[in-house]
């Protein structure tokens, strides 16, 4: 069965500092991952996602995430993170159908 | 731009009251989902539809059921809410059964059962 974890429940970093958020997946092929972002109060927003192809990939805000399949990972990085970066994210998988399995959410705090 | 809308983003509603939740979207895809997401459970599938009069059950079924009379509309229904289904509620929405470009999400519906 597919699973999503996030190891971290809540990270704290301060304005400016470099960001890397954890996931790992369980699935037996290669998966589909998404990232996604959920400010206070408000629905999930896209911001990136890996189908094939390079391992690397580039999102929206600034924000990158690269496949590691020996890893059975897919982290997110920032190299610079703004206080407005401050939400809930939300790593998630999918395999061939058209489900998504989320993983249980990193809060991430912003210091000034 | 393309768009998830639920009706309502805050509801209170008594114990035993039969509630509905209503997503609209209009770009004309084919999948809905209805997830509830609580703190430390993540966001968890509690039905989804494929076509229009389709539903499947996702992993949280119980107490709820689902309405898909037209393509654009699915509606989640609480038989006879508890105080164990206070929580956000999110709709999305997605085209292809193979996830291509992830879901579209609406921006939720907190339900507090009193």
């Amino acid at each position: 069965a597919q699973s999503v974890t996030q190891p971290d429940i809540h990270i704290t970093v301060s304005e400016g500092a470099s960001l890397e958020l954890r996931c790992n997946y369980s699935y037996g092929a290669t998966p589909y991952l998404f990232w996604y972002v959920q400010s206070p109060g408000q629905g999930l927003q896209l911001l990136l996602k890996y189908f094939s192809g390079d391992t690397l990939v580039q999102g929206i805000k600034g924000f990158e995430a690269e496949f590691k399949r020996s890893q059975s990972s897919f982290n997110l990085r920032k190299p610079s993170v703004h206080w407005s970066d401050a939400a809930e994210y939300f790593c998630a998988v999918s395999g061939s159908t058209d489900k998504l399995i989320f993983g249980t959410g990193t809060r991430l705090q912003v210091f000034p | 731009d393309v768009k998830v809308t639920q009706s309502s983003r805050y509801l209170v509603k008594r114990t035993g009251e039969k509630v509905f939740l209503e997503c609209v979207q209009d770009m004309d895809h084919e999948n809905m989902f209805w997830y509830r997401q609580d703190p430390g459970l993540g966001l968890r599938l509690i039905y989804f539809s494929y076509d229009v009069k389709m539903k499947e059950k996702g992993d949280i079924p119980e107490g709820y059921s689902v309405s898909r009379e037209k393509k654009e509309r699915f509606s989640l229904i609480l038989e006879s809410a508890s105080t164990n289904q206070t929580s956000m509620y999110l709709c999305a929405s997605s085209t292809d059964r193979v996830t291509n470009y992830g879901y579209t999400f609406g921006s939720g519906t907190r339900l507090t059962v009193v």
